[in-house]
Parts: structure tokens; sequence; C-alpha cells
């Protein structure tokens, strides 16, 4: 139990387009989904906390307007990069929280997506 | 801003072998867990400690935390070539809080 899944699971976009990058709880429903973004050989540096009905909240130094998310049910969160630049290039990975404590998972934990690779040319 | 600290940051043992990580961190927490990453892959969670625990046990994995020292310590005990990856502590500093990643370790265990 407790699957998160990412699509795509690697992109190749040209500088100045947009892409989206889905997020989904596939066996529980997760009211806050996290966004993080990796680089190599790097830790996993938190951009924004997405909770489902209102708006993200984005850490500092994060361009909300740059990385749009929209957390739109308690299954799905999206991650839209606009107008990606080659210095957006990174592995972005999504967790969720599961809902409550009436589920048998820890209340505290998060659950990974495996990742997008996300490529600028 | 990363909390947590490990070291040492590369690791590299003989499969059998235990392998002790550690990882160390400023404020108060509520919780601490340990993440591997295997290379270019996802997280996967290994292991949750309260900050009211001292050590917790999961298979071959032995957590301890010592909030005095502000520090836990991570134990895996005869190590397999499977375990070769990265591992990160993060620390949440309430139930909903969002996690905080240290720097990450990179075990290498050689067959």
């Amino acid at each position: 139990g407790a699957v998160v899944s990412q699509h795509p699971s690697w992109v190749i976009c040209k500088s100045g387009t947009s892409v989206k990058i889905e997020c989904r709880s596939l066996d529980f429903q997760a009211t806050t989904m996290f966004w993080y973004r990796q680089f190599p050989k790097q830790s996993l540096m938190l951009m924004a906390t997405s909770n489902e009905g209102s708006k993200a909240t984005y850490e500092q130094g994060v361009e909300k307007d740059k990385f749009l998310i929209n957390h739109a049910s308690l299954t799905l969160s999206t991650l839209t990069v606009t107008s990606a630049h080659p210095e957006d290039s990174s592995f972005y990975i999504c967790s969720a929280r599961a809902l409550g404590t009436g589920v048998r998972r820890e209340y505290y934990e998060q659950y990974f997506g495996p990742g997008t690779r996300l490529t600028v040319t | 801003s990363q909390q947590g600290e490990e070291d040492p940051q590369a690791l590299s043992i003989q499969e059998g072998e235990n392998a002790t990580m550690n990882c160390s961190y400023k404020t108060s927490i509520n919780n601490l867990q340990w993440y591997r990453q295997n290379s270019g892959r996802g997280l996967v969670h290994l292991i949750l400690i309260r900050s009211n625990e001292k050590e917790k046990h999961s298979g071959r994995l032995r957590v301890t935390l010592d909030t005095s020292k502000k520090s836990s310590s991570l134990l895996i005990t005869a190590s397999r070539a499977a375990d070769t990856a990265s591992y990160f502590c993060a620390t949440g500093t309430g139930a909903n809080s969002k996690l905080t990643f240290g720097k990450g370790i990179t075990l290498s265990v050689r067959p």
C-alpha cells in the first residue's frame, strides 16, 4: 500500500516551453503533497507544500509564478514549470502525506513518488 | 534550509559488515526519519523515530535518537550489496510539519 506515482518519469523540453508533472496517491487520500527538487548528488530541497483545495505554500526563493502547483483532488497534485530554462533541469520528486490517524500508517510519514527527470535544452 | 547533517558523507564497506551512519540536527524536532534513495530513483521510507523514543528496530535496521545531543544514528547490520544507495535523514517539527532533509550519505557495499 501507500503508493505514489509520478508522470512522466522523464521529459525533455525546449527552453521557453512549459512542462506539467503529475503526482498521484494511488491507494490513499492525501490532503497534503510536497514538491521537491534534487540536483545531482545533492539533497532534496522542498519547493512547496500543496494543500488540497487551497493555494500552495512556497518555500523562500521559489518563484510561485514559475512553478505553478494545483492540488485539485485528494489524490492528485500537479507541478507546472512555466517557461522552462536549462537551469530548471533537475529531478523533481513529490511526496504525499496520508490523511489523518484513522489509517494503518504513521501519521507523520510521507510517501514519495519515483521522481521526474526534467531536461531543458 | 537543511537541518540534518549526516556523516560520513560517503562510506564504503564489505558485504557482511555493519554500516553506521550519523545525523545531527539543530532545532527541536517531533520526529526523525531515515530514507534510502537508489541512484536516479525516488525515496524509500526506512524508519521513523519519534522524539520521545530512544531506539527503534526494523529488520536489519536499528535507529537511535539522542535528543540531548540532537543526533541520530542508523545502523544496518550484515550489509548486502543491495544496500548500496544514498541515505538521508529528515526531521519533522510537528505532526503536520514538512520534512527537512540532510545532505545524505552515499553507502557502497562491496560484494
